[in-house]
C-alpha cells in the first residue's frame, strides 16, 4: 500500500551530522510535493522543509536554513534530508510526508525517526 | 509566516457529546480558487498524524462523517458531532496557503 519508511534517526553529538532517508512506495513519486515535519516528543508539529516535485523549488523553515537541505532520488523513490550543525533543540521524531496533489494537504505521513542531539 | 492558533488547548468531552476546536490565521487563507487553505490532523498516542479535513471543509478517504470542517478566511471550527472514545489525540490545523506551512500548537482531546 502506499507507504512511507523513514530512517537514519540516531544519537549525535551537537555539531554533528546526520542524513535522514524516506522511502516511498505504491505511489508516484516523481509527481509528488514531499515535507519534513519534525515533533519535540510531547509537543506539537513543526514543519522543516519541502520539495516540489522535480526539485526546482524548496523552502525551509527559518529554524533550520543553512543547516538542513532537503533533497530527492526520483529513480530511488527516495526523499533525504542532510542535517549539519545539529543542535539540541534540533532533538525531535521527524516525519516525512507527501502532499496530496490538489488537495494541498499532507495525505501520507511515515512512522516517524527519532533524532537525538546530545553530548 | 502565517501564525496559527487554537483554542482550547484541552477538551474534555463525554462520549456521545459534541466537541469543537477553533483555529485562527495572522492573515486569510482563502485563495483566488475560491478554496481555504486549512486543514486538520489528528495525532492519536504514539501514531503519526493522519489527515482528517483538507481544504477547510473536504473529509479525507475513510474519515468518519462525525467530523466536519467549516470557516473561512481567519476563523475555521473542526466539529465532532459524537465524540467516540477512539477520538481521543491531538488535533492540530495548518495552513497550506504558504510553501512554508505552519501548524497551530495543537488540541488535547480527552474522555471524561
Amino acid at each position: 500500500q502506499v507507504q512511507l519508511v523513514e530512517s537514519g534517526g540516531g544519537v549525535v553529538q551537537p555539531g554533528g551530522s546526520l542524513r535522514l532517508s524516506c522511502a516511498a512506495s505504491d505511489f508516484t513519486f516523481s509527481t509528488a510535493f514531499m515535507h519534513w515535519v519534525r515533533q519535540v516528543p510531547g509537543k506539537g508539529l513543526e514543519w522543516v522543509a519541502v520539495i516540489r516535485h522535480d526539485g526546482s523549488s524548496i523552502y525551509y523553515a527559518d529554524s533550520v536554513k543553512g543547516r538542513f537541505t532537503i533533497s530527492r532520488d526520483t529513480s530511488k523513490n527516495t526523499l533525504f534530508l542532510q542535517m549539519n550543525s545539529l543542535r539540541v533543540d534540533d532533538t525531535a521524531v521527524y516525519y516525512c510526508a507527501r502532499e496530496g496533489t490538489g488537495i494541498h494537504a499532507l495525505d501520507v505521513w511515515g512512522q516517524g525517526t527519532l533524532v537525538t542531539v546530545s553530548s | 509566516d502565517i501564525v496559527m492558533t487554537q483554542s482550547p488547548l484541552s477538551l474534555p468531552v463525554t462520549p456521545g457529546e459534541p466537541a469543537s476546536i477553533s483555529c485562527g490565521s495572522s492573515q486569510s487563507l482563502l485563495y483566488s480558487d475560491g478554496n481555504n487553505y486549512l486543514d486538520w490532523y489528528v495525532q492519536k498516542p504514539g501514531q503519526s498524524p493522519q489527515l482528517l479535513i483538507y481544504l477547510g471543509s473536504n473529509r479525507a478517504s475513510g474519515v468518519p462523517d462525525r467530523f466536519s470542517g467549516s470557516g473561512s478566511g481567519t476563523d475555521f471550527t473542526l466539529k465532532i458531532s459524537s465524540v467516540e472514545a477512539e477520538d481521543v489525540g491531538v488535533y492540530y490545523c495548518m495552513q497550506a496557503l504558504q510553501a512554508r506551512i505552519s501548524f497551530g500548537q495543537g488540541t488535547r482531546l480527552e474522555i471524561k
